[in-house]
């Protein structure tokens, strides 16, 4: 059975610090991709990163980036420069290949604090 | 540029009374389509899911369906709600398979539900 497991509910990161918000999953098909996304206050649900089981390097999207472990089932995300608008729900995905589409499963989320 | 539409946004509905949700997808053809339940501070559950006009897969058992009419329509109902209905439900839409798709999900504008 495919899992996320998201074990920080919430953090706490000084404004212009980095922070990084912890993510394990669990698969065994070979072929999966992982993705991080943010919630707002508003509900919205806002992509942020991708990185697929295959790629060499870990993937990165201005001040986010994803520490991805293969070995140890982890994608972490790293958020640099942290700006008082990162104060939001981050949620770990992952979507693995079935017959004729995909699905996605979410974590249970992180809220992040950013103090001014 | 696809858009994602879902309505309506806050819904009070009492016990036992009908339900439905709707989300709508535009700019895209034959989308695979999504219904989340965000329970209050929780990750996101899968509900259903399509791949295409007719047909909807479940994920947990449940007081709710889902029907497809047509490639970009996705419909959310129930004939009698019931209290652990509450929640917020999300809409989404992904590119079909094949190709560079990654499983990356769109989100809609939520929806708020609350079974009295």
């Amino acid at each position: 059975a495919q899992k996320i497991t998201q074990t920080q509910p919430g953090m706490f990161v000084q404004e212009k610090e980095a922070v990084t918000l912890d993510c394990t999953y669990d698969t065994s098909d070979p072929s999966y991709g992982l993705f991080w996304y943010k919630q707002p206050s508003s509900g919205e649900m806002i992509f942020l990163i991708y990185q697929g089981s295959y790629d060499q390097q870990n993937a990165t999207e201005g001040r986010y980036s994803l520490n991805f472990q293969k070995a140890r089932k982890s994608a972490n995300l790293v958020i640099s420069a942290s700006q008082l608008g990162d104060s939001a729900m981050y949620f770990c995905a992952m979507s693995a290949g079935n017959t004729g589409g995909f699905k996605t499963i979410f974590g249970a989320g992180t809220r992040l604090f950013v103090k001014a | 540029s696809q858009t994602i539409h879902q309505w309506p946004a806050t819904l009070v509905q009492p016990v036992g009374s009908p339900l439905s949700l709707e989300c709508t997808v535009e700019g895209t053809s034959n989308p695979n389509l999504y219904w989340y339940r965000q329970a209050a501070g929780r990750g996101l559950q899968l509900l259903f899911y399509s791949v295409g006009i007719g047909q909807i897969s479940s994920e947990v058992p449940q007081n709710l369906s889902a029907s497809r009419p047509q490639d970009r329509q996705f419909i959310l109902s129930s004939k009698k709600l019931l209290l652990s209905d509450s929640g917020f439900y999300l809409c989404a839409w992904s590119r079909g398979t094949g190709g560079s798709n990654t499983g990356e999900l769109f989100f809609g504008e939520g929806s708020r539900l609350t079974v009295l």
